[in-house]
């Protein structure tokens, strides 16, 4: 069975870097995307953007400016930075294994890891 | 991109059939995915491509699709199935996600 863990710190300091964690356990990192999304507080749920096991990858508009993701795939790890983090950066965040094929949702979820924008 | 439409809320006895609704213009070209997410656990994949359904979820659990609406059907709803539910489609591309603003599933 995937799962997936998202780790990473819960507190964060407005102006500083978002840094999260997805390990993959129970099937393979390669040949799949892997995307983040988030759900801040009282609002909906917002994709961030994907990357591939290869390295190359979409972001979505509104983090573009701001957002990086990359993939190890020895240690079976996706990574998330998001810069310049502001209140509204606080959200839970879930990594997301993206289904093979049309690659157009997801397949497996994380639970999540809350993450608060706090001086 | 576009916006999904879902209700805030709905709510069924048990036994009962509940029906999710899920609308935008761009569901007549673009396939529609639906989660479910328990407080405290991972969201988990109940329909893809309109009406497909995963290995592993109950039949119970079914989707369509007409027009500019899809909807995720739960028959014989239970206890377990009080939830929140997310609708969810893409760009032209497949690329860029979308999601529904979720549906509070209250079984009476």
């Amino acid at each position: 069975q995937v799962r997936l863990q998202e780790s990473g710190p819960g507190l964060v300091k407005p102006s500083e870097t978002l840094s999260l964690t997805c390990t993959v356990s129970g099937g393979s990192i390669s040949t799949y995307y892997w995307s983040w999304i988030r759900q801040p507080a009282g609002k909906g749920l917002e994709w961030m953007g994907r990357i591939y096991f290869s390295g190359s990858y979409n972001y979505n508009h509104p983090f573009k400016s701001r957002v990086t993701m990359s993939v190890d795939t020895s240690k079976k790890q996706v990574s998330l930075n998001l810069r310049s983090v502001t209140a509204a950066d606080t959200a839970l965040y879930y990594c997301v294994r993206v289904a093979e094929g049309s690659r157009s949702y997801g397949d497996y979820w994380g639970r999540g890891t809350l993450v608060t924008v706090s001086s | 991109s576009y916006e999904l439409t879902q209700p805030p809320s709905v709510s069924v006895s048990p036994g009962q059939t509940a029906r999710i609704t899920c609308s935008a213009d761009a569901l007549t070209k673009q396939y529609a995915y639906w989660y479910q997410r328990k407080p405290g656990q991972a969201p988990v994949l109940l329909i893809y491509k309109d009406s497909e359904r995963p290995s592993g979820i109950p039949e119970r659990f079914s989707g369509s699709s007409s027009g500019t609406t899809v909807t995720l059907t739960i028959s014989g709803v239970q206890a377990e199935d009080e939830a929140d539910y997310y609708c969810q489609s893409a760009d032209n591309s497949g690329v860029y996600w979308v999601f529904g603003g979720g549906t509070k599933l209250t079984v009476l």
